[in-house]
């Protein structure tokens, strides 16, 4: 199984500055990855596919970096519908496994 | 527009059994992968199962392997997941998620439901 480690668990920030998110995996996985944005009560939202590549209706805002195994998601002039949790997620290998997460806060 | 709810969620004891079904609009479902995803109390997201867009193929997490089976009515636009011998660790909110490609898979998981939550306690 792959094992995805995202770091740091929690980015204390402030709103305008920059956040960028790291996620490592076990083994390489290409650029096979994903970012998703989770707020509590609502649906995951798909923001990055293959480690670079924005999905529909997706802001500029967010940008997606790496391959092999060393993963980064950057969120430029953060606003306040920014701050959420964050999961990178692989789909190099079954089963399919996410990170633990990242939160973004205030 | 995509639109997936999830629903059959509910309370039940260690040992029984759940069916949750989420039924699907606004995209071609029969050529789509769909996935089943949850997320425990406080912890991050797990994903859990994968049925190919014809239904022939199926992938577990090995937590659920051999408990749980995912399933498809592509007449009913509709998937399932069947959920045997559930136990505590079983508790946690069930998302379903259309798979991106183009019946291939896996690929991204591009549309989430609101998901449904399951208890399992005595």
């Amino acid at each position: 199984e792959i094992v995805l480690t995202q770091s740091p668990a929690t980015l204390s920030l402030s709103p305008g500055e920059r956040a960028t998110l790291s996620c490592r995996a076990s083994h390489n996985i290409r650029t096979y990855l994903a970012w998703y944005q989770h707020k509590p009560g609502q649906a995951p939202r798909l923001l990055i596919y293959d480690a670079s590549n924005r999905a529909t209706g997706i802001p500029a805002k967010f940008s997606g970096s790496g391959s092999g195994t060393d993963f980064t998601l950057t969120i430029s002039d953060l606003g306040p519908e920014d701050f959420a949790v964050y999961y990178c997620q692989q789909r190099s290998n079954w089963p399919l496994t996410f990170g633990g997460g990242t939160k973004v806060e205030i | 527009q995509v639109h997936l709810e999830e629903s059959g969620g509910g309370v039940v004891q260690p040992g029984g059994s759940l069916r949750l079904a989420c039924t699907a609009s606004g995209f071609t479902f029969r050529s789509y992968g769909m996935h089943w995803v949850r997320q425990a109390p406080g912890k991050g997201l797990e994903w859990v199962a994968f049925v190919r867009h014809d239904g022939l193929i199926q992938f577990y997490a090995d937590s659920v392997k051999g408990r749980f089976t995912i399933s498809r009515d592509n007449s009913k636009t509709t998937v399932y997941l069947q959920m045997n011998r559930l136990t505590t660790g079983d508790t946690a909110v069930y998302f379903c998620a259309k798979d991106g490609g183009l019946e291939v898979g896996p690929s991204e998981l591009d549309f989430w439901g609101q998901g449904s939550r399951v208890t399992v306690s005595s």
